[in-house]
């Protein structure tokens, strides 16, 4: 059965630190995706890692994947307080379009 | 366009109230999905179509009856629901056979009282 796991699932910093999110899974897969949820809204997807070593960046955040490892980073440069939000790590398995989500990142940013 | 719409935004209904959710999108996704979301928790899958056929049902109870008459709609139809049942209903599509980013709804936030 395929775990998902983010950690730390609540974090709390100042504005201009860096700071990185990490999500570990349990059995093979070289697909992960990223999304950020904002308090009482919808999902919306950050990034797509579709192999060992793909890295992804967007502004103030940057997403990797080591496949090997079984290993997802959020990095997140100086941050900002608009960055105040959950992040969601999905690893997909068997590509039948079903993703299994972590717990979720809690991230609060403080002006 | 790339949006997926859900109606409606807010609903509140007895258990013994027969009722439904409705999603759409115009995106050519041919795959699309039902999440449940519980406060500060992940969303939960509960079912998957695939070609308006479908093709994961996670044991969903069957106080929960999915049906997508077209590529473009999504219906969840809800009766005899229970008050845990109340969350937010996340709809989404995606293109079919994995390795593409899912596009959410914004959610109906459900109330079972």
């Amino acid at each position: 059965e395929l775990k998902v796991e983010q950690n730390p699932l609540f974090l709390s910093m100042q504005e201009g630190k860096n700071y990185t999110i990490y999500c570990n899974y349990s059995t093979t897969s070289d697909r992960l995706y990223w999304y950020r949820q904002d308090p009482g809204k919808s999902l919306e997807s950050l990034f797509v890692l579709l192999s060992n070593g793909a890295v992804k960046q967007e502004g103030r955040l940057m997403a990797s994947l080591d496949t090997k490892a079984r290993l997802s980073t959020l990095h997140i440069t100086a941050a900002v307080h608009d960055l105040s939000a959950t992040y969601f790590c999905a690893v997909e398995k068997n590509r039948d379009d079903k993703i299994i989500f972590g717990k979720g990142t809690r991230l609060h940013i403080l002006p | 366009d790339t949006e997926v719409t859900q109606t409606p935004k807010h609903l509140v209904m007895g258990m013994t109230n027969k009722k439904s959710l409705k999603c759409e999108q115009h995106m050519g996704h041919r795959a699309m999905y039902w999440y449940k979301q519980k406060a500060k928790k992940p969303p939960e899958l509960m079912f998957v179509y695939s070609y308006e056929k479908l093709s994961i049902n996670e044991s969903v109870p069957s106080r929960f009856s999915p049906e997508c008459p077209n590529s473009s709609l999504l219906n969840l139809h809800l009766h005899a629901l229970q008050p845990e049942d109340s969350a937010l209903y996340l709809c989404a599509s995606s293109q079919v056979g994995g390795s593409y980013e899912q596009y959410f709804g914004p959610g109906t936030r459900l109330t079972v009282t």
